[in-house]
């Protein structure tokens, strides 16, 4: 019973370069989110997405970003023409519906994370 | 109005001591408290999590305390072990509106053996 596949655990990137993170949700969910971890901080919301879908982007920047969970494949998060800012780790997770419909609670399931460093 | 403040920000016990991490939080649609537990180089992992219609909650050697008139939360570690040293963070969400987690800054947990 696999968890929330992420990939690659670590990236290193050239500023200016583009970084591509991977998600597979576990099996059953059909919800993804997107987090960030800058160093010695809490987590902060980025992006919520469904099949095909983005439903809630609002935690996203307004450039550079951007996110996808196609019908088929593992969701993804690009960056473009990274910054040393952009140095953080990065956390997907997923939930079976819907939160907060009866029953389920807000229960969401957490990658390990992809850990990105510019340089 | 979104903010979830915790603290301390780190914390030192000692072996069978308690572990008290605070949350207070300012947006009363909030309904749903969770605590996640993360290890170095790990995700965060849901420890527990309470909703606002009942004032504690209990599972195993970790008990939520919850106050709705303070707008505030708390993780009590009763008898703490070396094993538990990790960073706990508080979150809070609005549940009918999705899963968007608000988290704390986190608790770096020592437990001295």
């Amino acid at each position: 019973n696999a968890g929330v596949m992420q990939n690659p655990r670590h990236l290193v990137r050239r500023r200016g370069q583009e970084a591509r993170l991977r998600c597979s949700p576990m099996k059953g969910h059909s919800h993804v989110y997107w987090y960030r971890q800058l160093p010695e901080e809490g987590l902060k919301f980025m992006v919520y997405l469904q099949k095909e879908n983005i439903i809630d982007e609002s935690g996203m920047p307004k450039e550079r970003f951007s996110a996808e969970f196609p019908k088929e494949g593992p969701s993804i998060l690009r960056i473009q023409q990274v910054v040393r800012g952009d140095s953080a780790a990065y956390f997907c997770a997923s939930s079976p519906r819907l939160p907060g419909v009866t029953g389920s609670g807000n229960t969401i399931y957490f990658g390990e994370g992809s850990w990105l460093t510019v340089v | 109005q979104q903010q979830v403040k915790q603290s301390p920000q780190s914390l030192i016990v000692q072996k069978g001591g308690i572990s008290i991490i605070n949350c207070a939080y300012e947006n009363t649609a909030f309904d749903y408290f969770p605590w996640y537990q993360q290890f170095p180089g790990k995700g965060p992992a849901l420890l527990i999590a309470i909703r606002p219609d009942v004032s504690e909650k209990k599972e195993g050697r970790f008990t939520i305390s919850f106050n709705k008139s303070a707008k505030q939360f708390s993780l009590h570690i009763m008898d703490s072990q070396p094993g538990d040293s990790a960073t706990y963070f508080c979150a809070a969400s609005i549940g009918t509106s999705g899963s968007r987690l608000t988290f704390g800054e986190g608790t770096q947990l020592t437990v001295n053996p």
